[in-house]
């Protein structure tokens, strides 16, 4: 069974430093992974994908996220956090089975980017 | 355009009855899924509906709960005789196709009492 690890629950940064929001998968092979953010009171919003291709991977909000494949990681990465970007992150796998693409959830990453 | 929206925003339901949940997925958008977020916990898989394809099914916790999709428009998801352990955001989400990205609905709150 896939399963994605998330293996901080709260990172915290200052603003203006670097920020990583670590994330592992389990499915051997070629996996598709996403990650999303969640501000409060709000649905999940789509940052960025890997399904295939340049191993870093840039999306929304000026966030990337690096696929490694030795590692089975795909850790999401900002150059200079914002307070703005304190929110709950999750990252997640697909497994496309049946015609459908059925997301595996970590349990989700707070982020607190502080002055 | 518009988003895929679901309603109501909250429900609040006494333990034993039905509530049935909508989702208006994004003009279009072929695919459409359920899932469950649990306080603290990620989100869970509960179903997926493809285009005219039979429903893969296989994330619903029990068969108190069941969901039914009109076309590629509007779906609900029927929990019956709920328990509190129901109790959490129920997250709807459309996609263009399979192999894209997935656009998630506000949710809808569900609290049993």
């Amino acid at each position: 069974a896939q399963s994605v690890a998330q293996p901080e629950d709260q990172v915290n940064v200052a603003e203006g430093n670097p920020l990583t929001v670590k994330c592992t998968y389990s499915v051997s092979g070629n996996p598709y992974l996403f990650w999303y953010v969640q501000y409060p009171n709000r649905g999940l919003q789509f940052l960025l994908k890997y399904i295939t291709g340049d191993n870093l991977v840039k999306g929304s909000y000026g966030f990337e996220a690096e696929f490694n494949k030795s590692q089975t990681s795909f850790h999401l990465k900002k150059p200079s956090a914002l307070v703005s970007d304190s929110a709950l992150y999750f990252c997640a796998e697909g497994a496309f089975t049946g015609g459908g693409n059925k997301l595996t959830f970590g349990t989700g990453t707070q982020l607190k980017v502080e002055l | 355009g518009a988003g895929v929206s679901q309603s109501p925003s909250n429900k609040v339901t006494e333990k034993g009855k039905d509530v049935e949940l909508r989702c208006d997925p994004i003009s279009g958008h072929t695919a459409l899924y359920w899932y469950r977020q649990r306080l603290g916990q990620g989100l869970e898989f509960l179903i997926y509906f493809q285009g005219n394809s039979a429903p893969d099914k296989s994330g619903l916790p029990s068969d108190r709960f069941s969901a039914e999709r009109t076309g590629e428009s509007v779906s609900t998801l029927t929990i019956q005789r709920t328990q509190q352990e129901d109790s959490a955001v129920y997250l709807c989400a459309s996609s263009l196709a399979i192999r894209v990205e997935q656009f998630f609905g506000p949710g809808t709150r569900l609290t049993v009492l």
